[in-house]
């Protein structure tokens, strides 16, 4: 595997499932983020990780809890979700710590998500 | 407060010429470009720093006006394989927070 990966590509869940998201980066990044993209709305910033510590929360709901054991991988914890999570879930990586603004991110494909 | 992409849309024949805005109402450090197409992940393009630099990759450059707070990515004699979604990812100083732009849906024909 190269790049970065994410499982699964889909998922469809009720209200009152648990699932989690995965992603894992093989690019040796020290970086990790999730972003949500809904439908004909910009990408929307949700965590991010820099050495395995959380240095960004951008105001996301509580139901969403991320984890990030190591540098490679980051997972997204999903609990008690509404219809309007229904979305794109991105992940994306980058070499160094995202302040500064010099590290391009590399982004996997995606999990689509929808919650009934 | 995410910064506004101009225009939303633009439909250009094989060869064409155009120009994507990107503005902020915050000061910032620096501005990213991406490329999504459809039913695919965002590919990065380039990165722009504080200071009116100017950067290309072939026939797609961009420039940065700190004073204006806009970014511009021009695409000069565009191929088909520049259909997508172009974003702009823009950073403010002292913050790990990206804020993307609203996107500009970009379609050449033949």
């Amino acid at each position: 595997e190269t790049g970065v990966t994410q499982t699964p590509r889909h998922l469809v869940m009720g209200m009152t499932n648990k699932k989690s998201l995965k992603c894992e980066q093989h690019l040796g990044h020290n970086a990790m983020y999730w972003y949500k993209q809904s439908a004909k709305k910009p990408l929307e910033l949700m965590f991010v990780y820099s050495l395995e510590e959380r240095v960004e929360n951008n105001s996301v709901p509580s139901r969403f809890s991320p984890e990030c054991p190591n540098s490679s991988h980051l997972f997204l914890h999903l609990h008690t979700l509404q219809p309007e999570d229904s979305a794109l879930y991105l992940c994306a990586s980058s070499q160094g710590a995202p302040a500064g603004g010099l590290n391009e991110q590399f982004f996997g494909p995606g999990t689509r998500l929808t919650v009934l | 407060q995410q910064p506004v992409q101009s225009p939303q849309a633009v439909i250009l024949r094989e060869g064409e010429d155009a120009v994507i805005n990107c503005s902020s109402s915050k000061a910032l450090y620096s501005v990213h470009w991406y490329r999504q197409k459809h039913g695919e992940a965002p590919v990065f393009l380039m990165i722009l720093l504080k200071g009116g630099e100017q950067k290309g990759h072939e026939k797609i450059s961009a420039s940065f006006n700190e004073k204006k707070q806009q970014s511009s990515l021009y695409l000069t004699a565009s191929q088909l394989s520049y259909s997508g979604t172009y974003f702009c990812g823009t950073e403010r100083s002292g913050t790990y927070k990206y804020i993307f732009g609203t996107g500009t849906r970009l379609k050449v024909l033949a």
